[in-house]
């Protein structure tokens, strides 16, 4: 079946570092999604990407959309605290239905 | 306020006990989804409702089921089937159409059995 292979599996880094995750696949999607999840709470949605090279950005993250359209980037600038979270992608299987599939997830965490 | 509201958050379950776990949504949205989260992996669906009274299997739904009597509810039912049921639950909901993909989540139910 589909999947989506996300890395780094987890990341500890220095406040005010940047950071970079990614996302590939071996199918196409044509909707990506970014999502980060708190402990204990469910994963909010960061930004979504509709266009194959489609560059976007939410404040300090920027995403993109991979020409290929079967990966995508995540990076987040200048490191804080509240940083710290599963970021999760997801690739749309159906438009019609809805259904996503999910990354395995990176687990950030941020040092004062 | 809007939202998705799951409950409860943490339940404890005896093997061969069936549990209820409860999402409901004012959110006006159509389609509502129950994914399951084990560490170090991925959401993985369970069963999604687009309609009414209409559902249909995820990519894991041997020992679970649903019912979507009305269109802000959409319990799920972890049965004496289900062979490894602790983890955390998550349900969410999306409009149908366009915009579909953006799913809303829950705060999530976390069940652990004994």
């Amino acid at each position: 079946g589909q999947q989506l292979n996300q890395s780094p599996q987890s990341m500890f880094i220095q406040e005010g570092e940047d950071v970079s995750m990614n996302c590939t696949s071996s199918s196409i999607f044509n909707t990506w999604l970014w999502y980060k999840q708190d402990p204990g709470e469910g994963p909010v949605l960061l930004i979504a990407l509709y266009k194959a090279g489609e560059l976007t950005s939410n404040g300090r993250l920027t995403a993109q959309f991979g020409i290929t359209r079967k990966d995508s980037f995540l990076n987040i600038s200048a490191s804080i605290p509240s940083d710290v979270g599963i970021y999760f992608c997801a690739g749309l299987i159906s438009m019609h239905t809805g259904k996503l599939i999910f990354g395995q997830g990176t687990t950030l965490q941020v040092k004062p | 306020d809007g939202g998705i509201t799951q409950s409860p958050k943490y339940l404890f379950r005896k093997e061969g006990q069936n549990v209820t776990l409860s999402c409901e949504q004012n959110l006006n949205h159509d389609a509502m989804y129950w994914y399951r989260q084990d560490p170090g992996q991925g959401l993985r669906l369970i069963y999604y409702s687009q309609i009414v009274n209409d559902f249909q299997k995820g990519d894991i739904a041997e020992g679970y089921s649903v019912s979507r009597e009305k269109k802000e509810s959409f319990p799920l039912t972890v049965t004496s089937a289900q062979k490894n049921p602790t983890a955390f639950y998550l349900c969410a909901s999306s409009i149908q159409g366009a915009g579909a993909n953006v799913l809303t989540f829950g705060a999530g139910s976390r069940l652990t059995v004994l």
